[in-house]
């Protein structure tokens, strides 16, 4: 059974604190996503990355950071975090032939204070 | 750059079929269009997928016409466990040109 899971699913941080979110997968799927979601907005594509080592910025990379070292594993970072980044934050990761199709973690409900 | 409009929400009636529409009038040639379904505190999760005409799964179908500025989720004979976010996705996901714009989702609630 597909799975995606990420490392924590409530985080409390203080603004300016270095944040690390942590996603795995255990599909060996290349591509791998994080997006934010926010009430009314819908999904929102921060970073993602079609291999190891290579990453891509999406429609709002500002204030992110991602890292891919190994193919099952994506971890988003928050340099310094800042109250409007308090959002939910979902991994998801799809196979090299079906982009569409993602499969997505149970999510991280990130509060910054 | 493609733009995605549905409706807020939608109510209906187990048993019942229920069609939610996506507006994408500027949709463009290499854009797909693919939905998902959200229940609260989990991540979305795939339905349905195509590019033109018509596409049915085991849980839905998809009906996209000739100008492809729309698309329509049919899903048949809903039960109370179909009461979700169902959210309506265009875009290119070839790597040169990377696009994609999740629309702000359609509350569907099925009342017994």
């Amino acid at each position: 059974d597909v799975k995606v899971t990420q490392s924590s699913r409530y985080l409390v941080k203080r603004t300016g604190e270095k944040v690390f979110l942590e996603c795995v997968q255990d599909m060996d799927h290349e591509n791998m996503f994080w997006y934010r979601q926010d009430p009314g907005l819908g999904l929102r594509l921060i970073y993602f990355s079609y291999d190891v080592k290579m990453k891509e910025k999406g429609d709002i990379p500002e204030g992110y950071s991602v890292s891919r070292e190994k193919k099952e594993r994506f971890s988003l970072i928050l340099e310094s975090a800042s109250t409007n980044q308090t959002s939910m934050y979902l991994c998801a990761s799809s196979p090299g032939t079906s982009d569409y199709e993602q499969y997505f973690g149970p999510g991280t409900r990130l509060t910054v204070t | 750059l493609a733009k995605t409009t549905q409706p807020i929400s939608m109510d209906s009636y187990e048993g019942q079929e229920v069609n939610i529409t996506c507006s994408h009038n500027n949709i463009a040639t290499n854009d797909y269009i693919t939905w998902y379904q959200q229940f609260p505190s989990q991540g979305p999760r795939f339905i349905i997928q195509g590019y033109k005409t018509k596409v049915t799964n085991e849980v839905a179908s998809l009906f996209i016409p000739a100008d492809r500025k729309s698309s329509t989720l049919s899903l048949p004979r809903v039960s109370l466990s179909d009461t979700a976010v169902y959210y309506c996705l265009v875009g290119d996901m070839g790597r040169s040109n990377y696009q994609l714009i999740w629309g702000a989702g359609t509350k569907l609630i099925i009342k017994p």
